[in-house]
């Protein structure tokens, strides 16, 4: 199994602002995964990182309000920016390493004020 | 297109009921993988099963067991004399091509003593 290290494990921040989520894993893996779950909703994709390459957004979410780094195998980093009330939801990473498996971080817990 | 369905939205059982989570899915894949997750009150994503599409061998863990059938493309998740520890909410998810998982809404459990 693969060890994923997600923090913040929860947040309350005000709106307007940004929160970095970042998320490291304890082996190298090419993709990664961010989810967004809404309260008392399923997990959605919002994207997949990528290592050396741009990350690819699902429709309805944007670069400009999630962008994400993925800066080697091992690491990346999902910014929320600008937030709002509707921003609050549990944000997940995630990992493939042979392609067959899924591995999750702890969540964040994000609440926006 | 891709799609996964747990018709079930709430279940309620007393303690020692058997009970079962109903998951059916949509895939053209020949190939691919089922997974069940549980999510406590927490958040965190616990991970039960994972199954590939040639194994369709019946599995059991302690008091769980999985049902897998190709004909009717379901994947049904089983509970044998259930316990207040397993209330949380149950997430069925296949896996695509591209590595990401596609989940139910999920199915709320609540044991009551």
């Amino acid at each position: 199994s693969a060890v994923i290290s997600q923090k913040p494990s929860r947040d309350i921040c005000q709106r307007g602002t940004s929160l970095t989520i970042q998320c490291q894993v304890d082996s190298q893996v090419t993709m990664m995964f961010w989810y967004r779950q809404q309260p008392g909703q399923s997990l959605t994709l919002i994207a997949t990182a990528n290592q050396g390459s741009e990350a690819t957004y699902e429709s309805g979410f944007v670069i400009d309000k999630f962008p994400i780094s993925r800066p080697n195998l091992t690491f990346s980093t999902l910014t929320v920016s600008n937030m709002s009330p509707e921003d609050s939801s549990i944000y997940l990473c995630s990992v493939d390493r042979e392609r067959t498996e899924a591995f999750f971080g702890q969540g964040t817990r994000l609440t926006v004020v | 297109a891709q799609k996964v369905t747990q018709a079930q939205t709430e279940i309620s059982v007393v303690e020692k009921e058997d009970v079962t989570l109903d998951c059916v899915y949509e895939t053209r894949d020949t190939t691919y993988y089922l997974f069940w997750y549980k999510q406590p009150p927490s958040g965190e994503l616990v991970f039960l099963i994972r199954r590939n599409s040639f194994d369709e061998q019946n599995e059991i863990s302690g008091r769980y067991s999985w049902n897998f059938q190709k004909s009717t493309s379901s994947f049904n998740f089983t509970i044998t004399a259930s316990q207040v520890v397993d209330s949380a909410v149950y997430f069925c998810a296949l896996k695509r091509s591209q590595g990401n998982l596609i989940f139910g809404k999920g199915t709320k459990l609540s044991v009551k003593p």
